[in-house]
């Protein structure tokens, strides 16, 4: 099974800043027929279901706001928030998509206001 | 809009078995490409993947998870269902239904199954005596 680890576990930023978050695979999610990262993003507030985010490491859906982007390729990926809202409060999981079953996700980040 | 929900006890004796329903409105949970899924959370942790299924029959189960669970759809009612026999303290959890999205290229070829697009509010199940 492909192993997700994220980190921090937590990090407090100040309105405004940026906030980054890492994720790393156990194995390369790049799929080497398409040269697509098989990486999604999902963001889960205090008392709700996780929200997807972004797939394909670095495509945000619909409706999520442009301060949130995703980048890297292979087995290194990060989230990154380029100004934090007070909304954007919640734990952030990454999940690999690439060699399944079973999908597996990273353990979460918790993202708060300093 | 699809709309998921969850429903079921919310509390279970040890060694009993839970059986959870989900049922899936504003559209079919007949797609050819997407797959249903039960996923769970224990109090303060990360998610984890029990199990996928197709509308046709098909599952994926989570490896540890295999002996004790069983998913399956309805289609007469738009639903899918969990059951998880066997349960104890380490069961609780918060369980979702999610929606597996299935994936195709630029040209139309499915390419596997991907990730979660869609969730419900999602059911705690406490185990407990």
């Amino acid at each position: 099974d492909i192993v997700m680890t994220q980190s921090p576990d937590s990090l407090a930023v100040s309105l405004g800043e940026r906030a980054t978050i890492n994720c790393k695979s156990s194995q390369s999610l790049l799929h080497s027929s398409n040269n697509k990262n098989y990486l999604a993003w999902y963001q889960q507030k205090s008392g709700q279901p996780p929200k997807l985010l972004i797939s394909w490491a670095s495509t945000r859906e619909s409706g999520v706001p442009a301060r949130f982007s995703g980048s890297g390729s292979g087995t290194e990926f990060t989230l990154t928030i380029s100004s934090l809202q007070a909304e954007d409060v919640a734990v952030y999981y990454c999940q690999q998509y690439h060699t399944t079953p079973p999908w597996t996700f990273g353990q979460g980040t918790k993202v708060e206001i300093k | 809009q699809v709309h998921l929900q969850e429903s079921g006890p919310g509390l279970v004796r040890p060694s009993e078995t839970l059986s959870l329903t989900c049922t899936v409105s504003g559209g079919s949970i007949s797609s050819t490409s997407d797959y249903w899924t039960w996923i769970r959370q224990s109090p303060g942790k990360g998610l984890d993947w029990i199990g996928s299924v197709h509308f046709s029959g098909r599952t994926y189960y989570n490896a540890p998870l295999k002996s004790r669970v069983t998913i399956s759809v309805d289609t007469s009612k738009n639903q899918l269902s969990l059951i998880l026999s066997f349960m104890t303290a380490a069961d609780t959890a918060t369980y979702y239904c999610a929606r597996l999205v299935g994936m195709y290229d630029s040209s139309g070829h499915y390419k596997g199954l991907g990730y979660f697009d869609l969730w419900g509010r999602g059911t705690l199940v406490t185990v407990s005596s």
